[in-house]
């Protein structure tokens, strides 16, 4: 069974930082990884995704990485604003599988 | 399109109440999944159809949870003999087919809770 763990659970940094958040994933057998974003009280978003072949994908300030033989991926965001403050999620699809593994997220605060 | 649209988005419900909540995908979005959340955690899987069919359920659906995606459209949740247990957000999902189908949508949510 997959286990996917994101460390931190939280994270309080000052407007204009750069944010680094993991996540680690037991099976390396991923046909891909997503991260989400929820706001609190709302569904999710999807800020970026890397198939299983791929290094990292970026949007914008968004930055992910993904090493698949080590079972893990970061979520760098680049000068941080207030209104990055949310819980981050990431979630892993086997192949040959639809569902998606989720870790429990990092919520994050970005103080201005 | 407006994306994926859960009703009602909050329920309260006594102990042993049943509840259904319903799910309406992005238009030809051919796979629905349903997920439930509880505070402090990521979301569980609970189930997934393709069109009208029900590939996938979870050991998280209890007998007393069904769902159903008739004419593979929109999809309905229901919860028999509600427990304060399942008091959690109930979310539903969906993608297309096909590369597209790598990323799915989630609707906003539709919040259980059981007193």
């Amino acid at each position: 069974k997959q286990e996917v763990t994101q460390i931190p659970a939280a994270l309080s940094v000052p407007e204009g930082e750069n944010l680094v958040l993991n996540c680690s994933f037991t099976d390396s057998a991923i046909y891909n990884l997503q991260w989400f974003r929820q706001d609190p009280g709302k569904g999710l978003t999807s800020l970026l995704l890397i198939q299983s072949s791929q290094r990292e994908q970026t949007s914008g300030r968004l930055n992910a990485s993904l090493d698949k033989s080590s079972g893990r991926s970061t979520l760098y965001i680049a000068a941080s604003q207030p209104g990055d403050s949310a819980t981050y999620l990431c979630a892993v699809r086997g192949f040959n599988d639809y569902k998606l593994s989720f870790g429990a997220g990092t919520t994050v605060t970005v103080r201005a | 399109d407006t994306g994926v649209s859960q009703d009602p988005r909050h329920k309260i419900t006594k102990r042993g109440q049943n509840v259904t909540f319903r799910c309406d995908p992005i238009s030809e979005h051919n796979r629905l999944y349903w997920y439930r959340q509880t505070l402090g955690q990521g979301p569980e899987f609970l189930t997934y159809f393709q069109n009208e069919a029900q590939l996938e359920k979870s050991r998280l659906l209890s007998d007393r949870f069904s769902a159903e995606r008739p004419k593979g459209s929109f999809s309905t949740l229901e919860i028999q003999r509600t427990e304060q247990g399942d008091s959690a957000m109930y979310l539903c999902a969906s993608s297309p087919t096909g590369a597209a189908g790598n990323t799915i949508y989630f609707g906003e949510g539709s919040w259980l809770t059981v007193v």
